[in-house]
């Protein structure tokens, strides 16, 4: 089974900010289906990228995903405050979905 | 509109057994894969389960061997997911989420149902 670690746990940053999340895969993710998904308190997960780095729809360009194999990457370009969430990301490409354990993103 | 309409909260007794049900509305019901994930208090989502509306063949997580059960009824486009001999770690909001983006098994979640909690005391 393929475990994803994220980092950092927590991530406080100033409102403009750039904000830079990282999901490490044990083993490399060949078909390069990862996802990353925003939750805010008391809401349902919300998806932000798939495919690695297509944007879902609706969701504001400041909102970028890169990388392959191993690592993978969330970028916001610019911090907004309804951006305080926590971020998880997701490998849906076998049998076995798997998530990271999150990167909590919270205003300095 | 897509949307995932699942049932309410419940409570339960260790031992005991629990039924959600997560209605679907706006899409074609057999076209997409669902799946069942579960996040307990303050922890992270953790995938359960998946059920394939069209033929109504499942695959679960290894962590819920012989625990779980997943159906579906076209005729209400609904499916349910059934955790039994619950602990109290079962604590937990219980999700359905359409495996929207493709077609096939492997597709990122896209829409998420508002979920239900259930809580297991005694």
């Amino acid at each position: 089974e393929i475990v994803l670690t994220q980092s950092p746990g927590t991530l406080s940053l100033s409102p403009g900010d750039r904000a830079t999340l990282s999901c490490r895969a044990s083993q490399t993710l060949t078909s390069g289906y990862l996802a990353w998904y925003q939750q805010k308190p008391g809401q349902a997960p919300r998806l932000l990228i798939y495919d690695a780095s297509t944007r879902a729809t609706a969701i504001p360009d400041r909102f970028s995903g890169s990388g392959s194999g191993t690592d993978f990457t969330l970028t916001i370009s610019r911090l907004e405050p309804e951006d305080i969430a926590v971020y998880y990301c997701q490998h849906y490409g076998s049998s076995r979905q798997t998530f990271g354990q999150g990167t909590r993103v919270e205003i300095k | 509109q897509v949307q995932l309409m699942q049932s309410g909260a419940v409570v339960r007794k260790p031992g005991a057994s629990v039924k959600v049900s997560c209605k679907a509305s706006g899409y074609t019901f057999t076209s997409y894969y669902m799946h069942w994930v579960r996040q307990a208090p303050g922890q992270g989502l953790e995938w359960m389960g998946i059920i394939n509306p069209r033929g109504g063949g499942t695959s679960h997580a290894q962590n819920f061997q012989d625990r779980i059960t997943m159906a579906r009824d076209t005729s209400t486009s609904t499916v349910y997911m059934e955790l039994y001999s619950l602990r109290s770690e079962d604590t937990a909001v219980y999700y359905c989420a359409r495996g929207g983006i493709y077609s096939g098994n492997y597709s990122p979640f896209d829409y998420w149902g508002q979920g239900t909690l259930v809580s297991v005391s005694s």
